[in-house]
């Protein structure tokens, strides 16, 4: 592995059911957040995890949960999906010097 | 509110400068960061200003004016493969990314 992976890279669910999108990265980074973009709007902040361990609410959490059992997973998960939270998802992990993130290729997401 | 504002779209010619604006409003400022971001891709960091002035890196520079709330991307030489959406974003006090909703740029031969 070299950077950050996401997975899977596009998914069609239906409304209600659970879902759990991976994120793994091999930087070593602390640091790691998730997004959701959609068409005309800017990158919007799910959840955050400062370090291993602790996880905090960005902009948009409602719906949405993590954990951070270790450095380099921090899955997303979709309790009861709903078709508002189709959209394309970004994991996102950030060094410590100048904290510049560093994006997984993305997961395309359909909730029908 | 915090608020980051960038033009929708933009077009220039093949070989030509494109200069693209962001103006900004949040609560503190710790940095503003450029992404890349190609159709169906992941966003790239293009770069980094903390402090006033400008920031070149190759065919790229980036200026930052932190009393007029305001940065431009600057690319030289353009090329296609520089048909993207330029991304600007800013590190408020919380140390928290505020994403504006980024630039279209449309190269034509």
């Amino acid at each position: 592995i070299a950077g950050i992976t996401q997975a899977p890279t596009s998914q069609i669910l239906a409304a209600g059911r659970r879902m759990t999108l991976r994120c793994t990265q091999d930087m070593r980074h602390n640091a790691m957040y998730w997004y959701r973009q959609d068409l005309g709007l800017g990158l919007r902040l799910i959840h955050y995890s400062n370090t291993a361990g602790t996880t905090g609410k960005g902009e948009v959490p409602d719906g949405y949960s993590v954990s951070r059992a270790n450095t380099d997973d921090f899955p997303l998960t979709l309790a009861s999906a709903v078709p508002s939270q189709t959209s394309v998802y970004f994991c996102a992990s950030s060094d410590g010097v100048t904290d510049t993130q560093y994006f997984g290729p993305g997961t395309r997401l359909t909730v029908l | 509110g915090q608020n980051i504002d960038q033009p929708t779209e933009m077009t220039a010619t093949e070989g030509a400068i494109v200069q693209i604006n962001c103006t900004y409003q949040t609560s503190g400022f710790n940095g503003l960061f450029w992404y890349q971001q190609h159709a169906g891709e992941a966003p790239t960091f293009l770069s980094y200003n903390v402090l006033d002035g400008l920031e070149e890196k190759g065919r790229f520079s980036s200026f930052l004016s932190r009393s007029k709330g305001y940065s431009y991307l600057l690319l030289k030489e353009l090329q296609m493969k520089d048909s993207a959406s330029y991304l600007c974003a800013v590190r408020d006090s919380n140390y928290q990314l505020i994403w504006g909703a980024g630039t279209k740029l449309i190269i034509k031969p």
